[in-house]
């Protein structure tokens, strides 16, 4: 099994461009969600899905969109990328949420913006 | 106020010391404890659950204080490969990341 993947690894864009981080998962599990990630401010939720055709809003959704078609794949799409996206993100994929299920996360992204 | 609590550190231990950590969490609501534990640079990873009446595994014992809304993390014996950040995770309808506490362990 590979796990959670991502790619890219690495990007950077100029402010206003758009592009879609890809995240994909082969262990069949129904949770699946995007992190960002600050200095001093701990990984933050950005949307989350609880299966395919179903997502939600986490604490900072704004300026991102998802969609989930499929079980596996769960992009996120950044619309017009602005400097304070500048972050690393990850995604991440566990059975369901709740009680002692592990959430299993990608390398990440490490995403600037000019 | 956070939902989720740490202090940052960071915490500068030789190896074999004994190191306990902190979290606080604001919601009493919260339903599931975790610690992970996160490499620089790298992807975080579940270090252990924190079950209610408390847990063990190896060197490593997690508490919960529902009472204080608080989990610790107590790490004996330590090793250079337990330098790391540690972060709380707290569980009410999603994740909650801490911000993380910084350990160092030297020789």
């Amino acid at each position: 099994n590979a796990g959670v993947t991502q790619t890219p690894k690495f990007q950077v864009l100029k402010t206003g461009q758009s592009m879609t981080l890809q995240c994909a998962q082969d262990m069949n599990h129904e949770y699946m969600s995007w992190y960002r990630q600050d200095p001093g401010m701990g990984l933050r939720l950005i949307h989350y899905s609880v299966g395919a055709g179903i997502t939600d809003q986490g604490e900072v959704p704004n300026g991102y969109n998802v969609s989930r078609s499929t079980t596996e794949d769960f992009p996120l799409r950044l619309l017009s990328a602005a400097p304070s996206q500048t972050s690393v993100y990850f995604c991440a994929s566990s059975y369901s949420i709740g009680s002692y299920n592990e959430q299993f996360f990608g390398p990440g992204t490490r995403l600037t913006v000019l | 106020r956070k939902e989720v609590e740490q202090d940052p550190g960071p915490f500068n231990v030789p190896e074999g010391a004994t190191v306990a950590f902190n979290c606080t969490y604001s919601n009493s609501a919260s339903q599931s404890f975790f610690w992970y534990r996160q490499d620089c640079r790298k992807e975080p990873k579940l270090l252990m659950s924190v079950y209610s009446s408390g847990n063990e595994d190896g060197r490593f014992t997690a508490q919960l204080n529902r009472a204080s809304q608080y989990i610790s993390l107590l790490i004996r014996d330590s090793k250079l490969s337990d330098s790391a950040t540690y972060l709380c995770v707290v569980i009410i309808n999603d994740m909650r990341f801490g911000a993380g506490t910084r350990l160092t362990v030297k020789p």
